[in-house]
């Protein structure tokens, strides 16, 4: 089966641009997260989506960052306007709603944003 | 809230040789999952292994096994046999089956692995 997919790879912008990141996840997977993983960190969840419903988007900076779940499939995740404080790598991840690998996340390659 | 420690931010181990991780986390919950990650330069994020709380044996994948520790809220990653293709970023990892906390996954800081020939 596909893994999950993520776009662009790598983005470099200016500080107070916008940006904005995709993530296809694995067919099927009811539940998606964006993560956020700074240099030397471990990821941190941004948002979490149960089909296209926001389950919890607690850490979300909702000043600047946006995200949505267009028929319960791919997601997009926004940040206007990016800090220099943003640049990380951000992770998208998809887990089945049924079997044996329920409490399994499935990560995408990430998406690393440099802020100048 | 949950949390998770890797003291460790770097461990070397010879190629053939053994080494263990370690992971310590906080929890009140009694049944939860807990995961080795594995991130290597190319950033895709491998499951390792995983381990469900209520199971008192260890899990074990191949060259990869656990030593859980409930009690002591522990829980290692020995690699046996280690080869220059280990050599990533690990990161251990807490999922709560409570409702209030979702399912996310609470990481570690990470521990570097490196592998020598």
């Amino acid at each position: 089966e596909a893994g999950v997919a993520q776009s662009p790879r790598y983005k470099i912008i200016e500080k107070r641009q916008s940006v904005a990141f995709w993530c296809n996840p694995i067919s099927g997977h009811a539940t998606l997260y964006w993560y956020q993983q700074i240099l030397g960190q471990g990821p941190k969840l941004l948002i979490q989506f149960q089909n296209n419903g926001v389950v919890d988007d607690s850490q979300l900076p909702k000043d600047r960052f946006s995200a949505e779940r267009l028929k319960g499939v791919d997601s997009t995740l926004k940040i206007q306007p990016a800090k220099l404080e943003d640049s990380a790598v951000y992770l998208c991840a998809s887990s089945p709603s049924s079997g044996g690998r329920v409490f399994e996340q499935f990560f995408g390659p990430g998406t690393r944003l440099t802020v100048l | 809230a949950q949390t998770v420690t890797q003291s460790q931010p770097e461990m070397s181990v010879q190629e053939a040789e053994t080494v263990t991780l370690s992971c310590t986390y906080d929890t009140s919950e009694s049944d939860y999952y807990l995961f080795w990650y594995k991130q290597p330069p190319s950033r895709q994020m491998i499951l390792v292994i995983r381990q469900e709380a209520y199971k008192q044996q260890n899990a074990t994948e191949n060259r990869f096994s656990v030593n859980f520790q409930k009690a002591a809220k522990s829980f290692s990653l020995k690699i046996s046999d280690s080869q220059l293709g280990d050599a990533a970023m690990y990161f251990c990892a807490y999922r709560s089956l409570g409702q209030e906390y979702g399912n996310k996954l609470v990481f570690g800081a990470g521990t570097i692995l490196r592998v020598k020939s």
